[in-house]
């Protein structure tokens, strides 16, 4: 079994629509909690982070962490086409600095 | 400007050659690592190094090798060993410890092996 979990996808909604990604994990350990956007061809980028958990929002966006459920959530209101692009869940535990990526969801919106 | 430069952005090798991935960062992170990203795999770490001149071996280090003598370089070597070396490699620098959360990645290296 895999320690962080993702559906890959593929998501398309129409434009202006909410998007809900999620990821759960195993490793009761992870303390930072991580969304990172990858658009074709490109190395990812870290869109939001959250530590412990909580939420966190970020204009369009709202990172959710339920440590009890072991579950990590990314909400993107009114999406827009710029928004296309794989998103990649990642954790960490507290010591070190190597992160655990789930597998990503493409996602498309459509104008 | 600051960032994280791999080259080349293609790559293209006969089985059974060695080849050598360039990654170097301007970003004075003590961190550096390597990913190989398959399709429905998401990102899985190949080797890192938290200082100069140490580097360990991440989940699926057989058939790479890293070198780290200098801060802004970590080359990534994909030996003859490696069964399945076609994929898109991507470096990353972090500062290391509690704020190694925020990796800074490359545009990343597409290999492809025939």
């Amino acid at each position: 079994q895999k320690e962080v979990e993702q559906d890959p996808g593929p998501l398309s909604v129409p434009e202006g629509a909410i998007v809900s990604l999620n990821c759960t994990y195993s490793n009761s350990a992870f303390q930072y909690f991580m969304w990172y956007r990858q658009y074709s061809r490109k190395g990812p980028e870290l869109l939001m982070y959250t530590y412990s958990s909580g939420n966190k929002e970020d204009g369009r966006f709202t990172a959710q962490v339920d440590k009890s459920s072991k579950y990590i959530s990314l909400f993107i209101r009114d999406s827009q086409p710029s928004d296309s692009a794989t998103y990649l869940c990642a954790m960490k535990e507290t010591s070190g600095s190597r992160l655990t990526f789930g597998e990503g969801t493409q996602l498309t919106v459509n104008p | 400007d600051g960032g994280i430069t791999q080259s080349p952005k293609y790559l293209f090798r006969k089985e059974g050659q060695n080849v050598t991935l360039s990654c170097e960062q301007n970003l004075n992170h003590d961190a550096m690592y390597w990913y190989r990203q398959d399709p429905g795999q998401g990102l899985r770490l190949i080797y890192y190094s938290q200082i100069v001149n140490d580097f360990q071996k991440g989940d699926i280090a057989e058939g790479y090798s890293v070198s780290r003598e200098k801060k802004e370089s970590f080359p990534l070597t994909v030996t003859s060993a490696q069964k399945n070396p076609t994929a898109f490699y991507l470096c990353a620098s972090s500062v290391p410890g509690l704020a190694g959360h925020e990796q800074y990645f490359g545009p990343g290296t597409r290999l492809t092996v025939t």
